[in-house]
C-alpha cells in the first residue's frame, strides 16, 4: 500500500539555522508533491508544489527538492525564525487527479 | 474572498446521535475534499468531489458516513449514528482542478467530540 514517512515527529533547532525536513514515499509514483504548513487549531496552508520533472523549487527562505529515484523530497527553511515553528506536511499527488495523501507531519520548533 | 467556511467549529454530541458538518468552498473552485485528522492517523482523505460529483469515497470509514454536494457552494458530511472513535477534527478543502497549481485551500475545521 502507499506509504508516506516524514522524518521524526519533532525537530528542534536554533534560530538562524537551516531546518531540513524529509518526506519519503513508497509504492507510489507521484506526478508532483506539495508541502503544507499547519499551525495549532488551524487548517493546513499551502507552501510549495514541485513537479516530478523539477529537481528544486525555491520561494523566499524555502527550498524543496524532489528525487524520484530515491522517492524522497527534502524541505529546507534557511535562516529559521521562531515564527517558522509549526507542523509541516508533505503530500505527494498522482497524475489522474487532485487527491492528496498526507504524511503525518514533522513539528518544527525554532528557539531564539 | 472569505476562504473555505466550515460550521460548526466545535461539536459535542453523545454516541448514537446524528452529526452534520457543513462546508462552503471558495467561490469558483470545482473540487471539494473532506479530510479527518487525528493524532494517531494524521490527515486522512475521506471523499472528494469534482463539479459536485463524488469521485473517490474509498476513504469513508463505513456506511455510517455519507457526504453530499447538492450544488457548487455547499457540501455536508453526515455521521449517523456517531461513535466515540469518530472524535477528530474534520477539514473541508477546495481547489480549482485543471490548473497547474493544484493547491488546496483548507477551512478552519470542525472539532467533533463524541462522548
Amino acid at each position: 500500500s502507499q506509504k508516506i514517512e516524514q522524518n521524526s515527529e519533532a525537530l528542534n533547532i536554533q534560530e538562524g539555522k537551516t531546518a531540513t525536513l524529509t518526506c519519503n514515499y513508497t509504492n507510489y509514483s507521484p506526478a508532483y508533491l506539495q508541502w503544507y504548513r499547519q499551525d495549532p487549531g488551524r487548517g493546513p496552508v499551502f507552501l510549495l508544489l514541485i513537479r516530478e520533472n523539477e529537481k528544486e523549487k525555491r520561494k523566499e527562505r524555502l527550498k524543496v527538492t524532489f528525487d524520484t529515484t530515491l522517492k524522497q523530497s527534502l524541505f529546507h527553511i534557511t535562516a529559521s525564525q521562531p515564527a517558522d515553528s509549526a507542523t509541516y506536511l508533505c503530500a505527494p499527488a498522482n497524475q489522474a487527479g487532485t487527491a492528496l495523501i498526507f504524511g503525518k507531519g514533522t513539528t518544527l520548533s525554532v528557539s531564539s | 474572498d472569505a476562504g473555505v467556511i466550515q460550521s460548526p467549529r466545535h461539536e459535542v454530541t453523545e454516541m448514537g446521535q446524528e452529526v452534520t458538518l457543513r462546508c462552503k468552498p471558495i467561490s469558483g473552485h470545482n473540487s471539494l475534499f473532506w479530510y479527518r485528522q487525528t493524532m494517531m492517523r494524521g490527515l486522512e482523505l475521506l471523499i472528494y468531489f469534482n463539479n459536485n460529483v463524488p469521485i473517490d469515497d474509498s476513504g469513508m470509514p463505513e456506511d455510517r458516513f455519507s457526504a453530499k454536494m447538492p450544488n457548487a457552494s455547499f457540501s455536508t458530511l453526515k455521521i449517523q449514528p456517531s461513535e466515540p472513535r469518530d472524535s477528530a477534527v474534520y477539514f473541508c478543502a477546495s481547489s480549482l482542478a485543471g490548473t497547474r497549481s493544484h493547491e488546496q485551500y483548507f477551512g478552519p475545521g470542525t472539532r467533533l467530540t463524541v462522548t
